[in-house]
């Protein structure tokens, strides 16, 4: 309903792999951003993107890039997986005064 | 570094009971907002408050932003199983053009029938 979809929803990986998550919108919407939540630190933005090719940094952002090619995709990319990776994803677009959140992906680094 | 402190972590309640969970930090903020969240699920956007002072209803739940934007509380009258979820605020920081927002680390609540 939202029109911005995740995937995969649940990916287990090993340490020292690449992974790569994507966010989908089907809006147009301008800003993207990617959040970790872990249980007592509650969303954190690890990087965030304001139109096509351009990216900044969040907050958490050491061990992960990101790339935005076309308006709709935003890919999360963790070049070499770690076992302190292991968290639930959320993409996010803004709109409005809002944020609508996909329904995140879960990911586990053995 | 702006921090969103949230209080109480966990509520569990009877229904019918009525809550406050509160939101709190030392940084000014442009606008404040409040998310619920269900297992398995991205947060959903219940409101918005921009200005100083204000205060939005929405049905049950009554919502107010501090005078110096620094805080704000969510009220819930009557409280419902269906309220159950995790509560989370999140401010808009101050100045650029990204609207970054910082999240508080959530109010787990339980409504018992």
């Amino acid at each position: 309903d939202a029109g911005i979809t995740q995937s995969p929803r649940h990916k287990v990986t090993e340490t020292g792999t690449p992974v790569t998550l994507r966010c989908h919108q089907t809006e147009n919407h301008r800003y993207m951003y990617w959040y970790r939540q872990d249980p007592g630190h509650g969303l954190r933005l690890i990087h965030y993107s304001y139109g096509v090719k351009d990216t900044d940094k969040g907050e958490v952002s050491d061990g992960y890039s990101v790339s935005r090619s076309k308006t709709e995709d935003f890919l999360l990319t963790l070049e070499s997986a770690t076992s302190s990776q292991t968290s639930v994803y959320f993409c996010a677009i803004r709109r409005g005064d809002g944020y609508t959140f996909g329904s995140g992906t879960r990911l586990t680094v053995v | 570094t702006q921090l969103l402190e949230q209080s109480p972590q966990f509520l569990s309640i009877q229904e019918g009971e009525n809550l406050t969970v509160y939101c709190n930090s030392s940084s000014v903020f442009s606008s404040l907002q409040w998310y619920r969240q269900e297992p398995g699920e991205g947060p959903v956007l219940l409101v918005t408050v921009v200005t100083g002072g204000e205060v939005k209803k929405l049905k049950r739940l009554t919502f107010q932003f501090g005078d110096a934007r620094k805080d704000s509380s969510l009220h819930i009258t009557a409280a419902q199983p269906g309220d159950t979820g995790l509560y989370l605020c999140a401010g808009a920081a101050t100045g650029g053009a990204t609207n970054k927002l910082i999240f508080g680390t959530g109010t787990l609540l339980a409504v018992q029938p």
